[in-house]
């Protein structure tokens, strides 16, 4: 049973457009909701994170948005750029313990 | 953001041999350590959970006689795969949580991906 739904498998914007990446959960005790930007061969790296206290968080182009009653939550890529192009991860734990990981979305950022 | 160094970050080992990948938490203290595993093109799929001064906890399918993992200090854990098949061959990666509550956060190390030939 997956508990983390992310969507849509891969993406395509143009430079300075959109990217939105959108997960849902099942499990009502995740309490702690990261995003992660993989390049290849790398390990990912924490984007930005909410709890579920909040329902939006703002880091400079990125920005969650959170939806308790709806299990909810997506990331919201500005302007984005050519080396926005990796693939992100949504998670959702309890206290940032052991992650239930969403299958990942490839982002293309075309010039 | 805090720094999770891992290491190597690439080996080639021939079948039957045994590997050991290293993860340190370069500018904090980690009771606990997450070892993954992730295929092409997939998600990280969780191997075990270490903690440190105690026995990790393997997630069901995974061996654990296998994966050794050995989370010795509070800044170090290795993962060491025995009798390593081509099959083994896969990214690992390791994570490491900082703080504590509300502000825990897991950081990553940087994968070591192994082939096995």
């Amino acid at each position: 049973q997956q508990q983390v739904k992310q969507s849509p498998q891969s993406l395509i914007v143009q430079k300075g457009g959109i990217s939105i990446i959108n997960c849902a959960y099942e499990n009502t005790a995740f309490d702690y909701f990261p995003w992660y930007q993989q390049f290849p061969g790398k390990g990912p790296a924490l984007l930005i994170a909410i709890r579920p206290d909040v329902s939006e968080k703002k880091e400079g182009r990125f920005t969650i948005s959170f939806n308790k009653s709806a299990k909810q939550f997506s990331l919201h890529i500005m302007d984005s750029q050519p080396g926005d192009s990796a693939t992100y991860f949504c998670a959702a734990s309890t206290n940032a313990g052991k992650s239930t990981f969403g299958d990942g979305t490839t982002l293309t950022v075309k010039p | 953001g805090a720094v999770v160094s891992q290491h190597p970050s690439r080996v080639i080992c021939k079948s039957g041999t045994s590997v050991k990948i290293e993860c340190r938490s370069l500018d904090f203290q980690a009771t606990t350590m997450f070892w993954y595993r992730q295929f092409p093109k997939q998600s990280l799929m969780l191997m075990a959970t270490s903690n440190e001064g105690s026995k990790a906890t393997y997630e069901q399918g995974v061996e654990k006689d296998k994966f050794l993992i050995n989370h010795a200090s509070l800044t170090l854990s290795t993962l060491t795969v025995t009798s390593a098949h081509p099959e083994d061959s896969s990214f690992y990666i390791c994570s490491a949580r900082e703080g504590s509550g509300f502000n825990e956060k897991l950081f990553f190390g940087s994968g070591t991906q192994l082939s096995v030939l």
